[in-house]
C-alpha cells in the first residue's frame, strides 16, 4: 500500500506564509492533489496536479512536489483560510490514497 | 456548472446494508468521467470508498471492497453506493464527487476530484 503523511497542524501568523507538507515514499514521481475542508462543508479542491489552481482559488495557493515531499504553500494566511487540508494521490497497488489531513490554525 | 447531491436513509441498523443515491445535474454521469465516493468519519480524515467510469470500469478501496457495490444510472444521470453489513465504524459523512482520470491503452488513471456534493450523514445505530 501507499502511505500519505502530514502534520496534525500547523500554525501560521496572519499575513505569514504557511506550509503544509505531504510525504510519501518517491512522491515527485505521482501527481498530487490538495483539498480544503472548513466545519461542516465539502472538500473543496484547491492545488491539482501537483502546480495547477482551479478556477476561484487566491493566487495565495501555491503547490510543489520533489524528492518525497509535497507542499501546499499559502502565502500570506487569512482568517479564513483556517481549515483542514488533504493532500491525495493515485497510486497503482491501492488507487485513489488521502493523507491523514492538517488543520490549520491562523494566528 | 455541475452539481452533486446524495440522499440516503440517514440511519441504519449495524449487519444492515446502508444504501446511497447521487444525483448529478449540469453534467451527463455517462461522460469522460470518474464518478466516486468519499467519507468522513466523525473526527477523522478522508478515506475514498470507490470510483466508478462509464462502461463499467470500477474501483474500490481493497480495504471496503468486499463490502461494497457502486453503480451508474446513465438514465437517471445518478450513481449510487451500496454498503454491506455495516458496523458503527462505518457511521460518517458520505460524499460523491466527479474525478477526472486519463485512460492510455489499458492502463487508467484516477486523479483529482474537482465538483464535490454537500455529503450526507450515514449513521449506524441500533
Amino acid at each position: 500500500s501507499y502511505d500519505l503523511t502530514q502534520p496534525l497542524s500547523v500554525s501560521v501568523a496572519l499575513g505569514q506564509a504557511a506550509r503544509i507538507t505531504c510525504g510519501g515514499n518517491d512522491i515527485k514521481h505521482k501527481s498530487v492533489h490538495w483539498y480544503q475542508q472548513k466545519p461542516g462543508q465539502a472538500p473543496v479542491l484547491v492545488i491539482y496536479m501537483d502546480t495547477n489552481r482551479p478556477s476561484g482559488i487566491p493566487e495565495r495557493f501555491s503547490g510543489s512536489n520533489s524528492g518525497n515531499t509535497a507542499t501546499l504553500t499559502i502565502s500570506g494566511a487569512q482568517a479564513g483560510d483556517e481549515a483542514d487540508y488533504y493532500c491525495q494521490v493515485w497510486d497503482s497497488s491501492t488507487d485513489v490514497v488521502f493523507g491523514g489531513g492538517t488543520k490549520l490554525t491562523v494566528l | 456548472q455541475v452539481h452533486l447531491q446524495e440522499s440516503g436513509p440517514g440511519l441504519v441498523k449495524p449487519s444492515e446494508t446502508l444504501s446511497l443515491t447521487c444525483a448529478v445535474s449540469g453534467y451527463s454521469s455517462s461522460s469522460n468521467y470518474y464518478w466516486g465516493w468519499i467519507r468522513k468519519p466523525p473526527g477523522k480524515g478522508l478515506e475514498w470508498i470507490g470510483s466508478i467510469f462509464q462502461g463499467g470500469r470500477k474501483y474500490y478501496n481493497p480495504s471496503l471492497r468486499s463490502r461494497i457495490t457502486i453503480s451508474l444510472d446513465a438514465s437517471q444521470n445518478s450513481l449510487s453506493l451500496r454498503l454491506n453489513s455495516v458496523t458503527a465504524a462505518d457511521t460518517a459523512v458520505y460524499y460523491c464527487a466527479r474525478q477526472v482520470g486519463s485512460c492510455r491503452g489499458s492502463n487508467c488513471y484516477l486523479y483529482y476530484f474537482d465538483y464535490w456534493g454537500q455529503g450526507t450523514l450515514g449513521t449506524v445505530s441500533s
